[in-house]
This record gives structure tokens, C-alpha cells and sequence, in this order.
């Protein structure tokens, strides 16, 4: 069964600096997808960034990018210029060719001013 | 255009009774999605619907939880007996299909509290 993990329960930044969070996985298949999703205290689920497995390329948008690490099962998140609003929990999810989509534990991500 | 909405946003009820939690998914989307997120904890798949298929009902954790769609509308999850260990926040999602490539839009979910 395809399991995320999520090492970092909470992560602190400096506003206007970098911060990286941390997902492996762990999956047999060859074809998927990766995900990181943001939920403020409001708990709408914000997605954030996408990875197709199946791309060499890491997924950017805008202060968000990603090192997607095929061969070592590792999708890390870089928040860039880290603002106050990007204080959230954040979630690593995989989905594979399984109906459901299965997340890490999170990690809480707080900006200092 | 409107997002997933979900109803009540909060709920506390009596340990023993039944409760019901409505979801609104977005319109055209085919596929609805049910998790239950623990307080500090990620999200647990319960439910799966897909259009008029038969629901992936792999994640629903007792025979205490149930759910239901019509067609590609609203979904409700039902959850009788309630137990102090239901307390949680239950999430809908829906998606434009169900193929591995899209994303999930998620609702607000419905903040269970069972006393």
C-alpha cells in the first residue's frame, strides 16, 4: 500500500526567507501523481503545487517550487519570500491509480514577522 | 464558480445518536470523495463515488458510517451511534473525473463533536 510520510510536525520561518518541507513516499507504481496542499485554520483544503511522476521536470508556481526525487521517493516543497498568509499546515498527497488520495501527516508551518 | 460546500459547519451531538453531513460538490463533477481528518492528524480516505458506478466504500471504518450520492449531486454521509472517537472534521471533495490526473477540490468540511 502506498504510504506518504511527512518527517517535520512543525516548521518556523522568518518572513521574506526560504523554508523547505519534507514528503517521501513510498508506492510500486510507475504512474502517479504528487501533491501539496495548504489549509489555513479556515480547513478549506488549498492546493498549492502538482507533480506528474512521469515528469523530469519540478513543478514551479510562483514562490512555490518542488524537488521531485523519482529514485529516492522524495517530493520536498520550497516556499520562497515566505509571507505571513502562508502560515498553514501543509500536506504532502499521492494519488495513484487507487480511488482514494492518501496524505502525510502534515506539518505546521509557522511565519515569524 | 462556486466551490464544494458542505452542511453544517458545525455539529455536536449526544453519544448514541445518529448524524447526517451533506456535501455539495462542484457542478459537472463526476467523482466525490469522503475523509475524516483527526484533531493534528492528516486525512483518512472513507468513501469514493463515481458517477452512477458503485461506491469504493474500502475506507469507512465500521458499519456505523454510511453514505450516499444520486447520480453526480449532492452526497450525504451518515454516521449512527456516534461514538466519542467520531469527533472530527469530515471533508468532501470532488473532481472533474476520476482519473489519477486531477486534482480534488476540497469542501470546508463539517467539525463533528460527539459529547
Amino acid at each position: 500500500a502506498q504510504t506518504v510520510t511527512q518527517s517535520q510536525p512543525e516548521m518556523s520561518v522568518q518572513e521574506a526567507e526560504t523554508v523547505t518541507l519534507s514528503c517521501t513516499y513510498d508506492t510500486s507504481e510507475s504512474d502517479y501523481y504528487l501533491f501539496w496542499y495548504k489549509q489555513p485554520p479556515s480547513r478549506q483544503m488549498i492546493l498549492v503545487i502538482r507533480q506528474e511522476a512521469y515528469k523530469q521536470q519540478n513543478a514551479t508556481e510562483n514562490r512555490f517550487s518542488v524537488n521531485f526525487q523519482k529514485a529516492a521517493k522524495s517530493f520536498s516543497l520550497k516556499i520562497s519570500d515566505s509571507q505571513l498568509g502562508d502560515a498553514a499546515m501543509y500536506f504532502c498527497a499521492y494519488k495513484g491509480n487507487n480511488n482514494d488520495m492518501r496524505f502525510g501527516a502534515g506539518t505546521r508551518l509557522t511565519v515569524k514577522p | 464558480g462556486a466551490g464544494v460546500s458542505q452542511s453544517p459547519s458545525n455539529k455536536v451531538t449526544e453519544k448514541g445518536k445518529d448524524v447526517e453531513l451533506r456535501c455539495d460538490p462542484i457542478s459537472g463533477h463526476t467523482a466525490l470523495y469522503w475523509y475524516r481528518q483527526r484533531l493534528g492528524q492528516g486525512l483518512e480516505f472513507l468513501i469514493y463515488f463515481q458517477g452512477n458506478s458503485a461506491p469504493d466504500k474500502s475506507g469507512l471504518p465500521s458499519d456505523r458510517f454510511s453514505a450516499e450520492r444520486t447520480g453526480e449531486s449532492v452526497s450525504t454521509l451518515t454516521i449512527q451511534r456516534t461514538q466519542q472517537e467520531d469527533s472530527a472534521v469530515y471533508l468532501c471533495a470532488s473532481s472533474p473525473a476520476p482519473t489519477v490526473a486531477y486534482e480534488q477540490y476540497f469542501g470546508p468540511g463539517t467539525r463533528l463533536t460527539v459529547t
